[in-house]
């Protein structure tokens, strides 16, 4: 398995449930994102995590809760979403992140996330 | 501060004809810029990035930009549009002073045969 793999591709859950989204990426990268797509709206950032702590939180409501238990690994736990969360949620990672660096980021397939 | 335009949203072309999908940025200090692609149900994959080397900038699948800082734009082009191009295309600036990359809204490519 290489680049940045995302599972499940597709999800579809009740505004009562609890779900997550599971990102792994093989490129030895110290940086990892989640970003939110949704239709007709520019890609918005939610979570940024370098080398497993959380450098970036961009106003994301507390029912997305991410995880990063080592650089390898991010998750993004969902709850009591709501039907505007519908979206595709993407996951990215880079070599670096921080100030004065231009590292490419590599994005996974990302899962199509239907709230009902 | 950083910002990015892409100018068009929908670009339309004959499958053989050349492409240029523009992009205008705002800057505060030297930027970097990058230009993603993404196909259908796809993740976004690095087409080619600019860093203060060349100002013409080659990437993959024979798509190349070129950095004017007169003008601050960052165009794509391609000799020669083919079916497969047809995608999303997002141009992408990161500022020295800045932790984050802010993405445009996006082009549509439309291919015709």
């Amino acid at each position: 398995e290489t680049g940045v793999t995302q599972t499940p591709r597709h999800l579809v859950m009740g505004m009562t449930n609890k779900k997550s989204l599971k990102c792994e990426q093989h490129l030895g990268h110290n940086a990892m994102y989640w970003y939110k797509q949704s239709a007709k709206k520019p890609l918005e950032l939610m979570f940024v995590y370098s080398l497993e702590e959380r450098v970036e939180n961009n106003s994301v409501p507390s029912r997305f809760s991410p995880e990063c238990p080592n650089s390898s690994h991010l998750f993004l736990h969902l709850h009591t979403l709501q039907p505007e969360d519908s979206a595709l949620y993407l996951c990215a990672s880079s070599q670096e992140w921080g100030l004065d660096i231009n590292y490419e980021q590599y994005f996974g397939p990302g899962t199509r996330l239907t709230v009902t | 501060a950083q910002s990015v335009t892409q100018l068009d949203s929908h670009v339309s072309v004959s499958e053989g004809t050349p492409v240029l999908l523009r992009c205008n940025y705002s800057s505060s200090y030297s930027p970097s810029l990058f230009w993603y692609v993404q196909h259908p149900n796809k993740g976004l994959q690095l087409l080619l990035k600019y860093t203060s080397a060349a100002t013409l900038v080659k990437g993959i699948n024979g798509f190349e930009a070129e950095f004017k800082k007169s003008e601050t734009s960052f165009h794509l082009t391609k000799p020669s549009a083919h079916m497969s191009d047809a995608a999303e295309y997002f141009c992408v600036v990161k500022e020295g002073g800045s932790y984050i990359p802010t993405f445009g809204r996006g082009t549509s490519l439309i291919v015709h045969p």
